[in-house]
């Protein structure tokens, strides 16, 4: 089974700290993602990256930067949290030309920002 | 851009019945793939069934089928003799298949199957 995982479940951090998040994935996918859940708002995506090294912007990149220096670990990292950051953020990877196109999802982080 | 579309942020039916959680999705591209992903209460999203446009058959998986109709957009996921473990969250969800190949989400529906 793939398994994602994500390094915490609940975080909360302070106005203007620096957060990082991580993900971990042990499958070997070369794509991986990062997205922010809000309710009434589903699923955005943050970032993307296809491949260890290359990163690119989703939809709502500002505020947020990622890392992917080895294929199994995608971080996220807040530079300066904000309470409009204040959300759960799911990780998911994915095997391009799969059978089904499945992303496989971490069981998400949910940060607050005070 | 893509956008997509849940009109219902709530349902609930009662266990064994059929329910139907609707979604509508605009593109203007020609070939592209959607899904339906489910994300049970503090539990992992997990895919529950995927359509490609350019295939006429609706897509089944066992007790989940969906209602494609290309040219009018709508694609609606049916949930048969639905059981208690289908209380979650379903997304429906849209992949084009030229450029970044993203997923874009709707806002989700909470279903609750009531005993």
């Amino acid at each position: 089974d793939v398994k994602v995982t994500q390094s915490s479940r609940y975080l909360v951090k302070r106005t203007g700290e620096k957060v990082f998040l991580e993900c971990v994935q042990d499958m070997d996918h070369e794509n991986m993602f990062w997205y922010r859940q809000d309710p009434g708002l589903g699923l955005r995506l943050i970032y993307f990256s296809y491949d260890v090294k290359m990163k690119e912007k989703g939809d709502i990149p500002e505020g947020y930067s990622v890392s992917r220096e080895k294929k199994e670990r995608f971080s996220l990292i807040l530079e300066s949290a904000s309470t409009n950051q204040t959300s759960m953020y799911l990780c998911a990877s994915r095997a391009p030309g799969g059978a089904r196109d499945e992303q496989f999802f971490g069981p998400g982080t949910r940060l607050t920002v005070l | 851009a893509q956008t997509v579309t849940q009109s219902q942020p709530e349902m609930s039916v009662q266990e064994a019945e059929t329910v139907t959680l609707s979604c509508t999705y605009d593109t203007s591209e020609s070939n592209y793939y959607l899904f339906w992903y489910k994300q049970p209460p503090s539990r992992q999203m997990i895919l529950v069934i995927r359509q490609e446009a350019y295939k006429q058959q609706n897509a089944t998986e066992n007790r989940f089928s969906v209602n494609f109709q290309k040219a009018a957009k709508p694609f609606s996921l049916k949930i048969s003799d639905s059981q208690l473990g289908d209380t979650a969250m379903y997304f429906c969800a849209f992949k084009g298949i030229q450029g970044a190949q993203k997923l874009v989400f709707g806002q989700g529906t909470r279903l609750t199957i009531n005993p």
